[in-house]
């Protein structure tokens, strides 16, 4: 069965700073992987998705992603963080095809600080 | 605005009750995909429709149901409510099937089951 596992629940940076949140998952094949970001009280919103072609991923807002087969991973990057990406991201892992019977992370929640 | 439409916003009712969820996907979507969010069982996918048809089903309980009509709107059925299904549902819509379509998603229906 297909799973995704996002290590850290609560990431603080300073504004300005760099952002690595890690996700890494666990599928029999090349899976479809997407990141999400869900701002506070607000609905989830996709940031970049992964299903094939090259490895590194841009997506929007500034973020990117990389795909690294070998170490199962899928993490979100981005190099200067801004006050306003301040909310709970979701990593996700899907069948080749779509956005059907996606499986998602428990979230890593980020607090950006001044 | 994502264009993703949901109805209510707030939803609060008893246990035992039953009610009707509705989503309005972005103009040209074809797709419809119902999320469920909560505290203990955070972030599942539920089912897809496409073009009125269902694609997939995900962790949806048998209490549940959905249609997709003509009109490309879905609705989202829950019936026989538990507490335990108190949780913030979401639809998306993309245009087509396949994860080259970027996915949108509505704001999501609160639902609390007292």
């Amino acid at each position: 069965a297909q799973s995704v596992t996002q290590p850290d629940i609560h990431i603080t940076v300073s504004e300005g700073a760099s952002l690595e949140l890690r996700c890494n998952y666990s599928y029999g094949a090349t899976p479809y992987l997407f990141w999400y970001v869900q701002s506070p009280g607000q609905g989830l919103q996709l940031l970049l998705k992964y299903f094939s072609g090259d490895t590194l991923v841009q997506g929007i807002k500034g973020f990117e992603a990389e795909f690294k087969r070998s170490q199962s991973s899928f993490n979100l990057r981005k190099p200067s963080v801004h006050w306003s990406d301040a909310a709970e991201y979701f990593c996700a892992v899907g069948d080749p095809g779509g956005y059907q019977k996606v499986t998602f992370g428990t979230g890593t929640k980020l607090q950006v600080i001044p | 605005d994502s264009g993703v439409t949901q109805t209510p916003k707030h939803l609060i009712t008893a246990t035992g009750q039953r009610v009707t969820l509705r989503c309005s996907p972005r103009s040209g979507d074809l797709s419809v995909y119902w999320y469920q969010q909560s505290l203990d069982q955070g972030l599942q996918f539920l089912i897809q429709y496409y073009n009125g048809e269902e694609r997939a089903k995900g962790n949806i309980l048998e209490r549940f149901s959905a249609q997709q009509f003509p009109d490309l709107h879905s609705e989202l059925n829950l019936s026989s409510l538990e507490l335990g299904d108190s949780a913030l549902y979401f639809c998306a819509s993309s245009a087509g099937t396949g994860g080259r379509d970027t996915q949108y998603f509505g704001p999501g229906t609160r639902l609390t089951v007292l």
